[in-house]
């Protein structure tokens, strides 16, 4: 089945630098990989989301790319402010039917003022 | 939030105790899920739901079952708690032909 490796499992950045969060999937019928936010205490919500007919999509500060062919995907943001500080998660699906969704392990991202 | 509400927020259990947990949502969404979120594995599919009567089984379904006798409502339970399942359990929602799916709050669960 699929398998979801993220890195890293915690990061720091200065406000008004950037991030890049990374994940890689091992199934190549993966067609769908969404991130997800979740702050202190709250269910999982999506931010930005990706298929694979597409290498990168962008959502104001927040932008994904993909390469299919290495089986990987990273999130990028763009001038952090201190309400990014959450924990993001990486999934892959098939995108068909039921969305079973295999999820990355999280990464704390932590936005120092 | 979807219109998902989980209950209960949270509960304290007893080893070998059956427990149930229930995801209602309110707009009629066919397919629903039970994850499991634990530090160092991120969330883990327990089993899902595509109709009435219709489900199966995902990632981590051992020591789990389910049933969804109406739309609005999937229940997971616990038949014989282990510590093991101390966990926070989400329940989340996929409107029929989207991709994008809704989570509930959660529920924390500590067996003891």
């Amino acid at each position: 089945g699929e398998n979801v490796e993220q890195h890293p499992s915690t990061l720091s950045v200065q406000e008004g630098d950037s991030a890049v969060i990374k994940c890689t999937y091992s199934d190549s019928a993966s067609n769908y990989f969404p991130w997800y936010k979740q702050e202190l205490g709250k269910g999982p919500q999506l931010i930005i989301d990706i298929r694979s007919n597409v290498g990168e999509k962008k959502d104001q500060r927040i932008a994904v790319t993909l390469n299919k062919t290495a089986k990987h995907f990273s999130l990028h943001i763009t001038e952090t402010q201190p309400e990014d500080s959450a924990v993001y998660f990486c999934a892959a699906s098939t995108g068909q039917g039921a969305q079973k969704l295999v999820f990355g392990q999280g990464t704390r991202l932590t936005i120092n003022p | 939030d979807a219109g998902i509400t989980q209950s209960p927020r949270h509960k304290v259990t007893e080893t070998g105790t059956p427990v149930t947990l229930r995801c209602h949502q309110t707009e009629n969404h066919r397919y629903m899920y039970w994850y499991r979120q634990d530090p160092g594995h991120g969330l883990r599919l327990i089993h899902y739901s595509y109709g009435v009567k219709d489900t199966d089984k995902g990632e981590v379904s051992d020591g789990y079952s389910v049933s969804r006798s109406k739309t609005e409502d999937f229940l997971l339970t616990l038949e014989s708690a282990t510590s093991s399942q101390t966990s926070v359990y989400f329940c989340a929602i996929t409107q029929t032909g989207g991709t994008e799916a809704f989570f509930g709050q959660g529920t924390r669960l500590t067996v003891v």
